[in-house]
């Protein structure tokens, strides 16, 4: 059963204009939520976080929002540059201890110049 | 700082012949783990150690799948025999336990492909 869902498999933008990469999860449990980014060959790198205590964390041109009680979550890219185009995976946990993440199945950003 | 490092980066094997993959994770890292990705899917995680005791290792498939990591240090990931549905990626990730973001940092994985 997929509790992290990621329902768009690909995304397509315009350099220059806002990214909007989507995640939905089940579990209410989840309180720890993290955005990956993967290119080929390559393993997935992190890029920004966020608390369930939170409902928004910001990092340069990434910003990540929570909306608990419709449980999802978004990432913004502004503004979307090229190098931005790659695969993107949203992760959830239950609590800080190491615990197990659960991953989406990823969206494949494309940024066109 | 060097990344997690993982070989081989691609493996070939016929079904029921035995493979192994292993993993060096980022000096000071004691917590490491293990995922397999499917093609299309986001990794899931296999086990996941703390220096070198197994702390959840739920959804390793036991029968045919065996890990360890002597020291605390690097991992070893065996498969034995292999089937077809064994054809993946298997990421290695490690983090600091303790850390405020509990980030993992991933290997760039190996591809196993079982024929």
């Amino acid at each position: 059963d997929q509790q992290v869902k990621q329902n768009s498999p690909s995304l397509s933008v315009q350099e220059g204009r806002i990214s909007i990469l989507n995640c939905d999860y089940t579990n209410s449990m989840f309180d720890y939520f993290l955005w990956y980014k993967k290119y080929p060959a390559e393993g997935p790198t992190f890029l920004i976080s966020i608390s369930s205590i939170k409902d928004k964390n910001e990092d340069g041109r990434f910003t990540v929002f929570l909306n608990k009680s419709a449980k999802h979550l978004s990432l913004h890219i502004v503004p979307s540059q090229p190098g931005d185009s790659a695969v993107y995976f949203c992760a959830a946990s239950k609590g800080l201890s190491g615990n197990q993440f659960y991953f989406g199945t990823g969206t494949s950003l494309t940024v066109i110049p | 700082e060097a990344g997690v490092v993982q070989s081989p980066r691609y493996k070939i094997i016929e079904k029921k012949q035995p493979v192994a993959f292993w993993c060096n994770p980022i000096s000071g890292h004691n917590t490491l783990y293990w995922y397999r990705q499917n093609l299309g899917q986001g990794p899931e995680l296999l086990i996941r150690y703390e220096n070198e005791e197994a702390v959840d290792d739920s959804q390793l498939p036991k029968d045919r799948f065996s890990a360890e990591r002597l020291k605390g240090v690097d991992s070893t990931l065996k498969i034995q025999p292999a089937e077809l549905g064994d054809s993946a990626v298997y990421l290695c990730a490690s983090s600091e336990y303790g850390s405020a973001s509990y980030e993992q940092y991933f290997g760039p994985g190996t591809r196993l492909t079982v024929t």
